[in-house]
């Protein structure tokens, strides 16, 4: 059974037309992450929210925001989407909090830019 | 800062051993972790050592641990063709609730 569900796995937009990325979990953790992916590349950081309390990478480009209305559901809006944002993107969990622990990864949602 | 750095390719032969490196740059970790990522899907953790141990053994799975050199391997023993994926090394030494990944290891088993 699925923990972490990524939708929609598979994104298409237009050069600056607004994207929402969403991320749901039935794990019940507290931290929840997001990461980008470009092809051969490792997985970098975004953001991440530890509860409610929102952690910004100092290199994350404004053009990224997340919101996390409550435990289970966090998202990820990218504003205007360059042909640079076009990635994988991949949402995690985390019950631990310090030393990370195992991360549990969704299947992420691929992004396309026009 | 902290960096992982990985090579990007290995090509073995199905029944060879795999030996996938890794060297990290920060000792503080309390862990280290190994990530697998099958085609089309998320990463999922593989295994993981802590940092006072010097190796750990899993089955087909060992990780040996080089504190001296800040150096990690995953060996797999026996490599079949559903080992055919991406292994990232990981380091939570990124700072509070992070993990630091590395840019991944392409294995391919060819028969």
């Amino acid at each position: 059974d699925a923990m972490v569900i990524q939708n929609p796995r598979y994104q298409v937009t237009q050069f600056g037309k607004p994207v929402t990325l969403s991320c749901s979990q039935t794990l019940n953790h507290n931290v929840m992450y997001w990461y980008q992916q470009k092809s051969s590349q490792a997985p970098k950081l975004l953001f991440h929210y530890y509860d409610k309390d929102f952690n910004n990478e100092a290199d994350t480009p404004d053009n990224f925001q997340s919101r996390r209305p409550n435990t289970s559901f966090c998202f990820l809006d990218i504003r205007s989407p360059g042909l640079g944002d076009a990635a994988m993107y991949l949402c995690a969990t985390s019950a631990r909090t310090g030393d990370a622990g195992e991360l549990f990864f969704g299947e992420g949602s691929r992004l396309t830019v026009l | 800062g902290e960096d992982v750095e990985q090579s990007l390719f290995l090509s073995v032969r199905e029944g060879d051993s795999s030996v996938i490196n890794c060297t990290y740059t920060d000792s503080s970790s309390t862990y280290l972790y190994w990530y697998k990522q099958e085609p089309g899907a998320g990463l999922q953790l593989l295994t993981y050592i802590f940092s006072n141990m010097d190796m750990k053994q899993d089955q087909r799975l060992t990780v040996l641990l080089n504190k001296k050199d800040k150096h990690l391997s995953l060996r797999i023993a026996d490599t079949q063709t559903g080992d055919s994926a991406i292994y990232f090394c990981a380091d939570p030494s990124g700072g509070y609730n992070k993990l630091i990944f590395g840019a991944g290891t392409r294995l391919a088993v060819h028969p």
